[in-house]
């Protein structure tokens, strides 16, 4: 059971490029999270997913894009990268209804120079 | 506005010794609460979570929580510190606007704990 595993584990990207994050959880969970994190500011919501098919906005979703064609992967797409995309992204998933802790994937660390 | 807040960037604290690491949360009816621990270079790790009950959580690692619904806290607590417990702790309650038809949490900005040999 790998849990939640994500690729790459560090990537540098050049001002206007793009690139897919991926994510991939083997424990049959419906939700799954994708965050940004900074220094000093936590962990900010970019998008999520309740099941294959159905996406929708976190709190920072300016500049990327999500899909969930299957219940086991969640990509994140960065459009025309920028400076201000630099950050540690981490995926997370999570059973259904009721109350369930989040399972993160071990972070993608990204530049954009 | 639902929020957490960890009062405390970082807390030092002595092998051996309790430690406690602060949280406080501000939302409507009742809270479900979560504490997370990220070591260096890697994602965060589940310790505990409070939904009702009895108001002492117990947890991963030897960690439990203090649910405290006068003083909206949920403070980390651990009875005799190890260095290996250095790392970035974080607080998070559930969104209550969505509850379990999303469970989205809101974070706290993370406390690091320092052990000192």
């Amino acid at each position: 059971n790998a849990g939640v595993t994500q690729t790459p584990k560090f990537r540098i990207l050049k001002i206007g490029q793009s690139m897919t994050l991926q994510c991939t959880q083997d424990m049959n969970h419906n939700y799954m999270y994708w965050y940004r994190q900074d220094p000093g500011m936590g962990l900010k919501l970019i998008y999520y997913s309740v099941g294959a098919g159905i996406t929708d906005k976190g709190e920072v979703p300016n500049g990327y894009n999500v899909s969930r064609s299957t219940t086991e992967d969640f990509p994140l797409r960065l459009e025309l990268a920028a400076p201000s995309q630099t950050s540690v992204y981490f995926c997370a998933s999570s059973y259904g209804t009721g109350v369930h802790e989040q399972y993160f994937g071990p972070g993608t660390r990204l530049t954009v120079t | 506005a639902q929020s957490v807040a960890q009062p405390e960037d970082q807390v030092n604290v002595a092998e051996g010794n309790p430690l406690t690491v602060k949280c406080t949360y501000s939302v409507s009816g009742n809270p479900y609460l979560f504490w997370y621990v990220q070591y260096p270079n890697r994602g965060l790790q589940f310790l505990l979570k409070y939904i009702t009950g009895d108001n002492l959580v117990k947890g991963s690692y030897g960690f439990e929580a203090e649910f405290n619904k006068s003083q909206t806290s949920f403070h980390l607590k651990k009875p005799s510190a190890l260095v290996s417990d250095s790392a970035l702790y974080f607080c998070a309650v559930r969104d209550r606007r969505y509850g379990g038809a999303t469970n989205k949490l809101i974070f706290g900005t993370g406390t690091l704990l320092a052990v000192q040999p």
